[in-house]
């Protein structure tokens, strides 16, 4: 069965520092990565999408993808108390809008002021 | 993105009554997912609805408890039967984007008292 798994929550991070958040994935196959930011009462609202090896940074979003590894990251710079949320990783088996997205059980980010 | 609306938004049944949540997209797509997010734990695939055949259900879901409809390219339907208190969840409608991600109506909190 395909898994995601991510760190456990909650992270705490004082304002202004950076958050990191893990995702490791079980399907070796897998061609496509998301971070998804989850609001209390809110569906999920995609944040990052990483599909080759190496770093993609958007604003202070970073996202890092190691096949190898089967490893995805996401940092969070300058962190802001409105970036407290739940992020979810989620993994896909190919490239196309056909293709079934497995989300991870998701990280609980409180950003302190 | 596709601008997805759900209906109702939130509702609050008695156990062993039906209800049907309306996804309804503002362009045409061929695959449409729905997934279930029960209290304080991540997204789990129901079913994939593509138009003109029968959805497509994961493990641990059947269509006689989630029949799903799907009768043109922009609209589909989700019925949850039956209902029981263990059905109180999230009901979140998706579609696919151009680089395969996953975008979500609004959701539907669902309530069996």
């Amino acid at each position: 069965q395909k898994e995601v798994e991510q760190n456990s929550g909650p992270l705490s991070v004082p304002e202004g520092a950076i958050a990191s958040l893990n995702c490791t994935y079980s399907d070796r196959g897998s061609q496509s990565f998301f971070w998804y930011r989850q609001y209390s009462g809110k569906s999920p609202e995609l944040i990052m999408s990483i599909y080759s090896n190496g770093d993609k940074e958007d604003g202070r979003f970073t996202a890092q993808l190691n096949k190898a590894s089967q490893y995805v990251s996401l940092l969070i710079r300058d962190s802001q108390p409105s970036d407290s949320a739940t992020y979810l990783c989620a993994v896909k088996g190919g490239r196309t809008s056909y293709d079934k997205v497995i989300f991870g059980p998701g990280t609980s980010l409180s950003v302190i002021p | 993105s596709a601008v997805i609306s759900q209906k109702p938004s939130r509702d609050i049944c008695q156990r062993g009554t039906s209800l049907t949540i309306q996804c309804q997209v503002d362009s045409q797509v061929t695959m449409m997912f729905w997934y279930r997010q029960q209290p304080g734990q991540s997204l789990t695939l129901i079913a994939t609805a593509n138009q003109g055949s029968e959805a497509t259900y994961e493990s641990g879901f059947v269509i006689d408890k989630f029949p799903i409809s799907r009768p043109n390219l922009t609209f589909s339907t989700l019925t949850v039967s039956n209902m029981s208190p263990e059905d109180s969840s999230i009901y979140l409608c998706s579609v696919g984007g151009l680089r395969a991600e996953a975008f979500f109506g609004q959701g539907t909190r669902l309530t069996v008292v």
